[in-house]
């Protein structure tokens, strides 16, 4: 399997402009993770879906931050508008729903919001 | 929400000299735990882990942990680190939902 596979790997956009990341997650993985990681805060959970459905969104930082998962092989994770606080590594990992397995990661979209 | 301390933000150490990397966890009736390595530019990538079982988990690249629950902690420990162990190590607890909380981070820097 080729992983975790989130694209773009970079994402220069100016402030205001609407931003999608994108990201498939490893075949019959049935829980997906999106994270952001800054600096200062570290690695933090934006949201997660298991079988498609959003379980837990409340680490969205704002309603300009919406994250979908139309298919069992897709995920996006869209800001609209962009703001430059809003620049950092954005994340996606998988994992199969059982006790013992891991999340796998992808190699993350570095975001920068000018 | 169970959550992870990582106790040092940077450690310098000398190659070929051993490390630890410390973690403590919030107490709980059950604890998954984890260790990640990112290296520059890269995503995260597991070293190893602990569900349940032996208290010592060996992982990937010659680590281990151990699990000690009267101290709450998972400190990672390695007896003799390389030059290529340069990284960002996360130390990580699981949620009952499955979801993982991470440290803060340990930038490890190893020199010749």
């Amino acid at each position: 399997d080729a992983g975790v596979i989130q694209s773009p790997r970079h994402e220069v956009t100016e402030m205001g402009q609407e931003v999608t990341l994108r990201c498939k997650p490893i075949s019959g993985h049935d829980y997906l993770f999106w994270y952001r990681q800054t600096m200062m805060r570290g690695l933090e959970l934006l949201i997660y879906f298991n079988n498609n459905v959003p379980i837990d969104d409340s680490g969205m930082p704002e309603d300009r931050f919406s994250a979908k998962m139309p298919n069992a092989s897709f995920s996006t994770l869209k800001i609209q508008p962009s703001e430059p606080r809003d620049s950092a590594v954005y994340f996606c990992a998988s994992r199969r729903g059982t006790t013992n397995t891991e999340a796998f990661f992808g190699q993350g979209t570095r975001l920068t919001v000018v | 929400a169970q959550s992870v301390t990582q106790l040092d933000s940077q450690v310098p150490v000398f190659e070929e000299a051993p490390v630890e990397l410390r973690c403590n966890y919030s107490s709980s009736v059950s604890v998954y735990l984890f260790w990640y390595v990112q290296y520059p530019n890269q995503g995260l990538q597991l070293l190893l882990k602990y569900l349940s079982g032996s208290t010592l988990v060996k992982g990937i690249n010659g680590f281990e942990a151990e699990f000690n629950k009267s101290q709450t902690s998972f400190h990672l420990r390695k007896p003799s680190v390389h030059i290529s162990d340069t990284a960002e190590y996360f130390c990580a607890v699981r949620n009952s939902g499955y979801a993982l909380n991470f440290g803060k981070g340990t930038s490890l820097l190893v020199t010749p």
